[in-house]
């Protein structure tokens, strides 16, 4: 069964360096979606693409986070600097459309510590 | 905008038993979907359940089914005969059919017992 992967699995990095992560979507799913999970918490948007473009990156702090699908497949997010508040789950998901019905499919996951 | 809210933060039960998770949203789209996810401790989000606004009935996989009340925006996640294995979070979330991303609820901690 395809699934989504994302690389590393865990994370540890020290305040103000910088530190990227890396998903696979499921092959053919347009859209992909990155949320942070704090602990205790339920996942929160940070970004969406729609092929290679982004269609919502309200949610991310852009003074010191990036995302990219260069050719509409892989992504890359980017944090530069890390903050200490920065530790948290980093989970991405694709699915086939961006339609609300179509179900999202979710990677295991990066496990972020920022020391 | 959608919110979603999950007030019981831990439930126990015993194997076999059924149990009910409960999920309440708010919305002012017309036509929307909710959806359950389970989160064992290994972190990973599994889809288990998925209920459009205009389904007439409510929707079952499995031993799991969903109890929804649209006049009382409540989208219960009903579990039958627990097992040991079902122990995780639970995450109800909403979407609207303009494509935009889940928002979850804070998620329900369920403890299952021999």
């Amino acid at each position: 069964e395809a699934e989504v992967a994302q690389s590393p699995r865990y994370k540890i990095t020290e305040k103000s360096q910088a530190v990227a992560f890396w998903c696979d979507p499921i092959s053919g799913h347009a859209t992909l979606y990155w949320y942070r999970q704090i602990l205790g918490q339920g996942p929160e948007l940070l970004v969406q693409f729609q092929d290679e473009s982004v269609v919502d990156d309200s949610q991310l702090p852009k003074d010191r986070f990036s995302a990219e699908r260069l050719k509409g497949v892989d992504s890359t997010l980017k944090i530069q600097p890390a903050e200490l508040g920065d530790s948290a789950m980093y989970l991405c998901a694709s699915s086939l459309s961006d339609k609300g019905s179509y179900e999202q499919y979710f990677g295991p996951g990066t496990r972020l510590t920022v020391t | 905008a959608q919110k979603i809210t999950q007030t019981q933060p831990g439930m126990f039960v015993q194997e076999k038993e059924a149990v009910t998770l409960d999920c309440t949203y708010d919305t002012s789209d017309p036509s929307y979907g909710l959806f359950w996810y389970k989160q064992p401790s290994s972190g990973e989000m599994i889809f288990l359940i998925y209920q459009g606004s205009y389904d007439q009935q409510n929707a079952t996989e499995g031993r799991y089914s969903l109890n929804f009340q649209k006049a009382r925006k409540s989208a219960n996640l009903v579990i039958s005969a627990s097992q040991l294995g079902d122990s995780a979070m639970y995450f109800c979330a909403i979407s609207n059919q303009a494509g935009t991303a889940l928002i979850f609820g804070k998620g329900t901690t369920l403890s299952v017992s021999s």
